[in-house]
Order: C-alpha cells, then sequence, then structure tokens
C-alpha cells in the first residue's frame, strides 16, 4: 500500500530565505502531485508529476520528482510571507489519491 | 462557477443526530472522492466512486453512507453522530481515479456536540 512521508511537518523561516520540502513515498506511485492549503481553506492543486526527472516551476516554488529514489521536492526561492501555508504532497495509485501529512510553512517578515 | 461545490460549510449538531453534506462537481469527471481532516489537518481518504459506483471504502465506520445518484453528485449521509466525527470534510473530483489531480470542493466543517 502507497505510504507518503513528508519532512519537515513544521517549518517556520525567515523571508528571502530559501528551503526545501521533501516527501517520500513507500511503493510506485502513478503520479506524485503538490497541493496548497491556506487556514481554513480548500486545497489548491500546485502541481502534477508525471514521470522521472519531472520538474515544474510557478514562481517561487519548484518542484521536482525522481521516482527512482521514490522522492519528491519542493522547493521555496526567496520566500515571501504570502507563501506561508500548508503544503501536501500525495501519490496516486491503485484508484486512489493518498496525501502526506502536510508541511505548516510560517514565513516571517 | 463552482467547480466543487458542498453544502453546507458549516454543520453543528448534536452527538446522536444524523447527518448529511452533499457535493456536487460540474467539471465532467467520473471521479469523486471523500476525505475527511482532522484537527491535526491530516488528510485521510474515506470513499472513492467512479460512475457512480463505490469503488473503495477505506474502513470507516458503516454508520457513514455514501450516495451517488449520478456521477455529478456523492452525498455523504452520517448517523448516530459521535464527537470523534468532528473534522472537516471534503469532496474531491479528478478525470481519472489515482491518476489525475483532484479538484477540491471548500470543506463541510462538521461539529458534534
Amino acid at each position: 500500500e502507497l505510504k507518503v512521508e513528508q519532512n519537515p511537518l513544521f517549518l517556520s523561516m525567515q523571508e528571502g530565505k530559501n528551503y526545501t520540502i521533501y516527501c517520500n513515498y513507500s511503493t510506485t506511485s502513478d503520479r506524485l502531485y503538490w497541493y496548497r492549503q491556506d487556514p481554513g481553506k480548500s486545497l489548491e492543486s500546485l502541481f502534477v508529476l508525471l514521470s522521472n526527472g519531472a520538474v515544474k516551476q510557478e514562481g517561487r516554488l519548484m518542484a521536482s520528482l525522481d521516482t527512482k529514489a521514490r522522492l519528491s521536492t519542493l522547493h521555496i526561492t526567496a520566500a515571501v510571507h504570502d507563501l506561508s501555508a500548508t503544503y501536501f504532497c500525495a501519490g496516486g495509485r491503485d484508484d486512489k489519491i493518498i496525501f502526506g501529512k502536510g508541511t505548516r510553512l510560517h514565513i516571517l517578515p | 462557477d463552482t467547480a466543487v461545490s458542498q453544502t453546507p460549510k458549516y454543520l453543528v449538531t448534536q452527538m446522536g443526530n444524523d447527518k448529511s453534506i452533499k457535493c456536487e462537481q460540474n467539471l465532467g469527471h467520473d471521479t469523486m472522492y471523500w476525505y475527511k481532516q482532522d484537527s491535526k489537518k491530516f488528510l485521510k481518504i474515506m470513499f472513492s466512486y467512479n460512475n457512480k459506483e463505490l469503488i473503495i471504502n477505506e474502513t470507516v465506520p458503516n454508520r457513514f453512507s455514501p450516495k451517488s445518484p449520478d456521477k455529478a453528485h456523492l452525498n455523504l449521509h452520517i448517523n448516530s453522530l459521535e464527537l470523534g466525527d468532528s473534522a472537516v470534510y471534503f469532496c474531491a473530483s479528478s478525470l481519472l481515479m489515482g491518476a489525475t489531480e483532484a479538484f477540491f470542493g471548500q470543506g463541510t466543517r462538521l461539529t458534534v456536540v
């Protein structure tokens, strides 16, 4: 069964710094997804990663996928306060989308 | 033109009551899901439906009964509500099961008192 683990679960960082959130998954996954959730809000799809070596970028966020290592990363460049949110990675397999526990990112001004 | 809409957004009820949450998607997707998000923000899949058929029931108590009258709707009925059922319930839909991104509704915050 697919298990998805994220780390760190909590991250407090200064504006302007770079950081990476890691997502490991336990078995072959059809797809890897990244979502953002603001407090009290729904989940917003950020990236869909389809194959080994896939890299996608949107603004200050960049996601990558290494299927051999079963690892995806979400890299934040020059963080700004507006990026404060909870970020989830999720894997698709066996007709399900399984979520990691989420990384609560707090960016200090 | 909300893609996935849930009602109600908030639901406060007493233990032992029965309640329903409705979900509709206008994306033309074949697959719909119910997820439960607990107080620690962990998201757990409860049910998956594909073309109105139940595909996955993730060891959810049988007090929870999903119903899909058509592939655009997936409702969740909960009997004999318990304190531990308090959570945010999200409906989602995707084009293909597990293989395409899911689009989420705004969530229903259920509080059982």
